[in-house]
């Protein structure tokens, strides 16, 4: 399996611009999840979907922040508008279980500029 | 917030060397995981450890868990370089079983 993918893996972008974050899971998990990773605040949870469905978005931070799982095999998480503060990467991930040990993406490094 | 804490921050040793690493966390478990993240990568889980399981071995890596004092420990053996990376801790955390990461240690083997 190829993992999970992200893309894309780098954006740079203005302020106010849209942002389209995409992944796809590991063929087979029911769960996703979407990570923040900033210096200053570590690894936050963004949202998390089982079978398709959002189960937990709690850490969404702020209704400029949508996220969307239309199948089993993608998701996207969209910024819009962005702003500075949102700079981080973004990482995606998968599990084959509730609870279990997830797969990560290799991220995508957003700047906003 | 479930968020573990682990100690130290940043931990700098010597080829060869075991490395130590903690993780606190405040709330009941039904397991515990590990993950590594090398510099602009994503993480990769390393090793799981369950609420009744005190300890566990994979190759060069040993987990301890004792859920009385609501930690566990990360040691690696014979440290290579190439194990210079971050280290976190998570744990699944809520009726969601939202997996949640701790702070991270940031790990140095010098060559």
């Amino acid at each position: 399996d190829a993992g999970v993918i992200q893309s894309p893996r780098h954006e740079v972008t203005e302020m106010g611009q849209e942002v389209t974050l995409r992944c796809k899971p590991i063929s087979g998990h029911n769960s996703l999840f979407w990570y923040r990773q900033t210096m200053m605040r570590g690894l936050e949870l963004l949202i998390y979907f089982n079978n398709n469905v959002p189960i937990d978005d709690s850490g969404m931070p702020e209704d400029r922040f949508s996220a969307k799982m239309p199948n089993a095999s993608f998701s996207t998480l969209k910024i819009q508008p962005s702003e500075p503060r949102d700079s981080a990467v973004y990482f995606c991930a998968s599990s084959p279980r509730t609870g279990g040990e997830l797969f990560f993406g290799e991220g995508s490094r957003l700047t906003v500029l | 917030s479930q968020q573990g804490e682990e100690d130290p921050q940043a931990l700098s040793i010597q080829e060869g060397e075991n490395a130590t690493m903690n993780c606190s966390y405040k709330t009941s478990i039904n397991n515990l995981q590990w993950y590594r993240q090398n510099s602009g990568r994503g993480l990769v889980h390393l090793i799981l450890i369950r609420s009744n399981e005190r300890e566990k071995h994979s190759g060069r890596l040993r987990v301890t868990l004792d859920t009385s004092k609501k930690s566990s420990s990360l040691l690696i053996t014979a440290s290579r370089a190439a194990d210079t990376a971050s280290y976190f801790c998570a744990t699944p955390y809520g009726a969601t079983n939202k997996l949640i990461f701790g702070t991270g240690t940031l790990l140095a083997v010098q060559p």
